[in-house]
C-alpha cells in the first residue's frame, strides 16, 4: 500500500538552528500538507501546496516556515531559526485530487517527524 | 473561517460500553468529513470517512459515524469498546482544498 514517508523521524536541534524537514508524499498525489501537534494538544495546520505553490496557510506558517517541493518527489519543511515552541511532531500529509469537483480523497499522513528544540 | 469543534476532550468508558464522540463544524457549504485516530506513539489513521450518499458510514474497527447536515455534526460511535481502542480521535473537516481538525477527544479503555 502506498504511503507517506517523513524523515528524520526525530531531531533534536539547538535554539536558533536550521532545520528541514522532508517528506515524500504518495506519487500520485498532487496536494501536499504540513501538520503539526504539539505534546498534549491539538492537530494543527501548517501549510498547503499544489502546483508548486502554497494554496493556504495559516497564521503559526510565519517568515520563519517555507516549503519547497524541490524535486518531483520530495516536500521539505524548513524552518530558519528554530525556537522553543517549535517543539512538535510535524506530520506531512498528501492527498489525490479529483479535478471536476469530485471527491477530493483522504488525507494520508506520513508518521511524523519529532522536533525537539533545547 | 471553518471550525471544527470536539466538546469532549477526555472520556473513560468500560470495556464493552458503548462509545459516542461528538463532533460539529461550523461551514455550511458541501464538506467532507473524516474521523481520525492516533494510538499511543503512532502516527494518525484514518478511521472512516463521508464525502456524499448513505450519511451512515461504515469504518474500520466497528467504528461508525453519522452526517447530520441539518445538525453540522459528524457523531463517532462504537456500541462495544475494547481496551485497545484507547487513543485519541480527531474529526477533521475537509472543504476546499483545506483539512482542519479538531481538539481531539482522549479515550481511556478501562479493562
Amino acid at each position: 500500500e502506498p504511503e507517506v514517508t517523513q524523515t528524520p523521524s526525530h531531531q533534536v536541534t539547538q535554539m536558533g538552528q536550521e532545520v528541514i524537514l522532508r517528506c515524500v508524499p504518495i506519487s500520485n498525489h498532487l496536494y501536499f500538507y504540513w501538520y503539526r501537534q504539539i505534546l498534549g494538544q491539538k492537530v494543527e495546520f501548517l501549510v498547503s501546496f499544489y502546483n508548486n505553490e502554497i494554496s493556504e496557510k495559516s497564521e503559526i506558517f510565519d517568515d520563519q516556515f517555507s516549503v519547497e517541493r524541490p524535486d518531483g518527489s520530495n516536500f521539505t519543511l524548513k524552518i530558519r531559526s528554530t525556537k522553543l515552541e517549535d517543539s512538535a511532531m510535524y506530520f506531512c500529509a498528501s492527498s489525490e485530487y479529483r479535478v471536476g469537483g469530485g471527491a477530493p480523497g483522504e488525507l494520508f499522513f506520513g508518521e511524523g517527524s519529532r522536533l525537539t528544540v533545547l | 473561517a471553518q471550525s471544527v469543534s470536539q466538546h469532549n476532550h477526555h472520556v473513560i468508558l468500560s470495556e464493552a460500553a458503548s462509545l459516542e464522540l461528538g463532533c460539529n463544524y461550523s461551514y455550511g457549504g458541501t464538506v467532507n468529513l473524516f474521523w481520525y485516530v492516533q494510538y499511543p506513539g503512532q502516527h494518525l489513521q484514518l478511521l472512516l470517512k463521508y464525502f456524499s450518499g448513505d450519511p451512515l458510514v461504515k469504518g474500520i474497527k466497528g467504528f461508525e459515524a453519522e452526517f447530520i447536515k441539518s445538525k453540522f455534526s459528524f457523531n463517532l460511535r462504537k456500541p462495544s469498546v475494547q481496551w485497545s481502542d484507547t487513543a485519541e480521535y480527531f474529526c477533521a473537516v475537509y472543504f476546499n482544498n483545506d483539512m482542519r481538525f479538531g481538539a481531539g477527544t482522549r479515550l481511556t479503555v478501562k479493562p
